[in-house]
């Protein structure tokens, strides 16, 4: 099986711009999840999406957002993109069927999207 | 929340050395991975042990729920495991998903 894809792998914005990173999971996995990894916070939960449904979401402002289409392919938007939005973004996908408010099993990430923000 | 420590923060090896890396949890969890992530960022699955003991070659992993901990062992150590260990942990019930700070390991030819 392929892994889960992420594109594009490096993105350079300007402040005030938004942005949209795309996230493929692992085929028959329905649930995705979303983080940001910088050098200050470390790696932080973004927002966790199941059969098209956000289940979940971190302690981010609303200019993160994110939706999930019917073939459990992911998107996440960032709008109004400031300085502090530089990081690595993380997608993860689990073969998850349990209905809690977040994956149950193993997480598989993909490569990443390495934003930076002039 | 659920707090999550690592430890120790870094470790400097010589190849063919064991290491054992260790993950505190203040609360009860439903599951726990451990990750490794490569020098280019990728994080790779190790094992989702929320409770007992797992192996894959070199590598194995125990959690003991009941006592908040879990550990990471490594044998033999080779050049290709440096990279940073994080462990992960989160409940069925609660709304989010915590990483520790990781474990930044250097494994000297």
């Amino acid at each position: 099986k392929a892994g889960v894809t992420q594109t594009p792998r490096y993105l350079i914005k300007t402040r005030g711009q938004q942005v949209t990173l795309s996230c493929s999971p692992i085929s028959g996995h329905r649930s995705v999840s979303w983080y940001q990894q910088t050098p200050g916070q470390g790696l932080q939960f973004l927002f966790e999406y199941f059969s098209e449904t956000q289940r979940n979401k971190g302690n981010f402002p609303g200019r993160f957002s994110g939706r999930q289409f019917s073939n459990s392919r992911s998107e996440m938007n960032v709008s109004t993109l400031e300085l502090g939005d530089s990081a690595l973004y993380l997608c993860a996908s689990t073969l998850s069927r349990y209905r809690g408010p977040l994956p149950h099993g193993t997480q598989y990430f993909g490569p990443g999207t390495r934003l930076t923000v002039l | 929340g659920i707090q999550v420590e690592q430890s120790p923060p870094d470790l400097i090896l010589q190849e063919g050395a064991n290491s054992t890396l260790r993950c505190n949890f203040s609360d009860s969890v439903n599951n726990l991975q451990w990750f490794h992530q490569n020098p280019w960022g990728q994080l790779i699955n190790l094992f989702y042990i929320p409770s007992g003991t797992k192996q894959n070659g070199r590598l194995s992993a125990t959690t003991v729920a009941t006592e908040r901990y879990s550990l990471l062992y490594i044998s033999s150590s080779q050049t290709t495991d440096s990279g940073v260990y994080f462990c992960a942990v989160w409940l069925n019930r609660d709304d989010k998903i915590i990483f520790g700070k990781g474990t930044r390991l250097h494994i000297l030819p």
